[in-house]
């Protein structure tokens, strides 16, 4: 019963290093979904693909790449990071037209110095 | 612009004492409005989802409300347990997105 997993927990990175966050999922969702997380400003959407194969741009995706690898795997990747990028980053996951109840992972907090 | 604001941005209440927030909502049609908790350190965990005005629905202490333009969560006699943030979304009915508000930071002291 594990949902929505995220990897790394927890990571920190100098300006300038690249790094890929990982996500799956678990529930055979269709559409998946990365946000960013920063303090007063809510949830922001990076990216999302509605299915696999396919990827969008949301509202805040400069400086970030994603790969939706199969249904399960959907990894958002930093190529040169910089410190407008640290934030706790969320992948989620939903059927749609189903409910479209979203579900969220656990998180992953970024810093980049 | 789908939009979503939330009020108050904090809120302190007492173990017992009820209270409601308030999500605000312009959205071009909607599909479905999303209430979250959200625990320290945590993902959002989903609460409700409301689909059109009139509509209601209860867990536990928590009952949620939609309007055409709003929609409250009450809180009936809250315990400490209850603390959290309470997030707010809306999706519209052609897009994908899901337009997050702030949240309101619920603390209830013993």
């Amino acid at each position: 019963n594990a949902g929505v997993t995220q990897t790394p927990k927890f990571q920190v990175l100098k300006t300038g290093q690249s790094m890929t966050l990982q996500c799956a999922q678990d529930m055979n969702h269709n559409s998946m979904y990365w946000y960013r997380q920063d303090p007063g400003m809510g949830l922001r959407l990076i990216y999302y693909s509605a299915s696999e194969g396919t990827t969008d741009k949301g509202e805040v995706p400069n400086g970030y790449n994603v790969s939706r690898l199969n249904k399960r795997e959907f990894s958002l990747r930093l190529e040169s990071a910089a410190p407008s990028q640290t934030s706790v980053y969320f992948c989620a996951s939903i059927i749609q037209n189903s409910g479209n109840t979203i579900y969220f992972g656990e998180g992953s907090w970024l810093t980049v110095v | 612009e789908d939009q979503v604001t939330q009020s108050p941005e904090a809120l302190r209440l007492q173990e017992g004492e009820s209270s409601s927030l308030n999500c605000s909502y312009t959205v071009s049609g909607l599909r479905g409005l999303f209430w979250y908790r959200q625990d320290p350190g945590k993902g959002p965990e989903f609460l409700f989802t409301l689909y059109s005005a009139g509509e209601e629905k209860e867990k536990e202490r928590l009952k949620a409300t939609l309007t055409k333009k709003e929609s409250f969560l009450h809180i009936t006699a809250p315990k400490p347990e209850d603390s959290a943030t309470y997030l707010c979304a809306v999706q519209a009915t052609y897009g994908q997105n899901f337009v997050f508000g702030p949240g309101t930071r619920l603390s209830v002291l013993p």
